[in-house]
C-alpha cells in the first residue's frame, strides 16, 4: 500500500537556522498537507497546498514559513529562521479528494528539535 | 473559529470492556469526521471515519456515530485489547485542513 514518506526522521538545528522538511507525498495525490504536534499537544494544521498554490493557512503558517513542490514527487516546508518554540513533530500529509470528502494520509513525521 | 473538544482527555478501562470518546465540532460545515490511533513516537493512522450522510459505521469492534443536529461524534471500542492502547483523535473537516481534538489517552488495563 502507497505511503507518504518524510525525511529526514528527527532534525536538530541551531535557534537561527534554517530547516528544509522534505515529504513525498502519495504518487496520484493532488492534494498536500502540512501539520504540527508540540509534545504532548493535538495536532495542528498548518498549510494545505494545491495546484502549485497554497490553498489555506493557519495563523502558525507566517512569514517563517514557506512551502514549496520542486518537482514531480517532492514537497518541503522551510522555516527560514527557527525559534525555540518551532521545536515540534511536522506531519506531511497528502490526499486525493473525492468529490466532497477529504481522506489525508499521514506521513511517518519529521521531529524538530530547535536549541 | 473552528474547534474540536473531545473528552476524555484520559480513559482507563480493564481489558474487555467497552470505551467511548467523544467530539464536538463547531463548525457547521463539516462533512468528513476521521479518527486516528497514534501510538507513542508514530505518525496518526486512520482507524475510522464517517461522512455527514451517515449516522453510524461500524468496524469490527469499532464503531462511529454522528449526530450532526447536535454536532456530535463518539468513538466506541468494544472488547478491548491491550494494544488498544494509545492515543485517539477526532477531527473534523469540511475544506482543506483538518481540525484536530485535543486528544484522549487510552489505557486498556490487562
Amino acid at each position: 500500500e502507497p505511503e507518504v514518506t518524510q525525511t529526514p526522521s528527527h532534525q536538530v538545528t541551531q535557534m537561527g537556522q534554517e530547516v528544509i522538511l522534505r515529504c513525498v507525498p502519495i504518487s496520484n495525490h493532488l492534494y498536500f498537507y502540512w501539520y504540527r504536534q508540540i509534545l504532548g499537544q493535538k495536532v495542528e494544521f498548518l498549510v494545505s497546498f494545491y495546484n502549485n498554490e497554497i490553498s489555506e493557512k493557519s495563523e502558525i503558517f507566517d512569514d517563517q514559513f514557506s512551502v514549496e513542490r520542486p518537482d514531480g514527487s517532492n514537497f518541503t516546508l522551510k522555516i527560514r529562521s527557527t525559534k525555540l518554540e518551532d521545536s515540534a513533530m511536522y506531519f506531511c500529509a497528502s490526499s486525493d479528494w473525492e468529490g466532497v470528502y477529504n481522506e489525508q494520509f499521514f506521513g511517518p513525521g519529521t521531529r524538530l528539535t530547535v536549541l | 473559529g473552528e474547534n474540536v473538544e473531545q473528552h476524555p482527555s484520559t480513559l482507563s478501562v480493564q481489558e474487555g470492556d467497552s470505551a467511548v470518546i467523544k467530539c464536538t465540532y463547531s463548525d457547521s460545515a463539516s462533512n468528513y469526521f476521521p479518527w486516528y490511533k497514534q501510538e507513542l513516537g508514530k505518525r496518526p493512522q486512520l482507524i475510522i471515519d464517517i461522512r455527514s450522510n451517515v449516522g453510524e459505521k461500524k468496524d469490527q469492534r469499532i464503531a462511529v456515530t454522528l449526530n450532526k443536529t447536535a454536532k456530535h461524534f463518539s468513538l466506541h471500542i468494544t472488547e478491548t485489547q491491550p494494544e488498544d492502547s494509545a492515543v485517539y483523535f477526532c477531527a473534523a473537516t469540511g475544506t482543506y485542513k483538518y481540525i484536530f481534538g485535543t486528544g484522549t489517552r487510552l489505557k486498556v488495563l490487562a
